[in-house]
């Protein structure tokens, strides 16, 4: 079946612009996981969605950066003003449900790059 | 607080050797373990996990983890290495019962299998 699909999988920005970023999970997933990747933090996590639960917001790290999921399902990660440290790649992943034994599965990730 | 290392940035191997990616984990309570592998400009794809039971774990592509509780280690392993194994892989911890819990992650081990 089809996976995680992000896009666009490119972004090149200016500084000072706002980008958003598109997730669409795994048919049926309930959990959707934002993360960042880049050289010098690695893998962080950085927003999660279960259901229609509160989003658990504690990754973000500034507020510049806000996510959303609509109808339980598609999710956007938009980065306001956006800074040279914002370059990085961003991971989108779902899993079924949110216990703790769950895999993630991640998309092919968005690679955003500010100018 | 939760923490996976990898304390080996890089790992070469001749093809057809047995590789083995090193990954040691701190947590309070019983851990969950996973594996990733991310070939270049693709999302993580899900090797394998321990969740409990039998500490000899087998996952995709012929690798398989060995759970150690009193070295707090899930060291990745294949019999004999492909070229094509050759990719970052990613360890990453998350804590029993952590309902919603994001991923921790390793920093990463790049394999290199030469033919």
């Amino acid at each position: 079946g089809a996976g995680v699909s992000q896009s666009p999988s490119n972004k090149v920005t200016e500084k000072g612009k706002d980008v958003e970023l598109r997730c669409d999970p795994i048919s049926g997933h309930t959990a959707l996981y934002w993360y960042r990747q880049s050289l010098g933090q690695g893998l962080e996590f950085l927003i999660y969605f279960q259901g229609n639960s509160a989003p658990d917001k504690s990754g973000l790290p500034s507020d510049r950066f806000s996510a959303e999921r609509t109808g339980g399902s598609v999710s956007t990660l938009t980065i306001q003003r956006t800074q040279q440290e914002d370059s990085a790649v961003y991971l989108c992943a779902s899993s079924l449900g949110s216990g703790s034994t769950d895999t993630q599965y991640f998309g092919p990730g968005t690679r955003l790059t500010v100018l | 607080a939760q923490s996976v290392a990898q304390p080996e940035d890089q790992v070469n191997v001749a093809e057809g050797n047995p590789l083995t990616v090193k990954c040691t984990y701190s947590v309070s309570g019983n851990p969950y373990l996973f594996w990733y592998v991310q070939y270049p400009n693709r999302g993580l794809q899900f090797l394998l996990k321990y969740i409990t039971g039998d500490n000899l774990v087998k996952g995709s592509y012929g690798f398989e983890a060995e759970f150690n509780k009193s070295q707090t280690s899930f060291h990745l392993k294949k019999p004999s290495a492909l070229v094509s194994d050759s990719a970052l892989y990613f360890c990453a911890v998350r804590r029993f019962r952590d309902q919603g819990g994001k991923l921790i992650f390793g920093q990463g081990t790049e394999l290199s299998v030469k033919p």
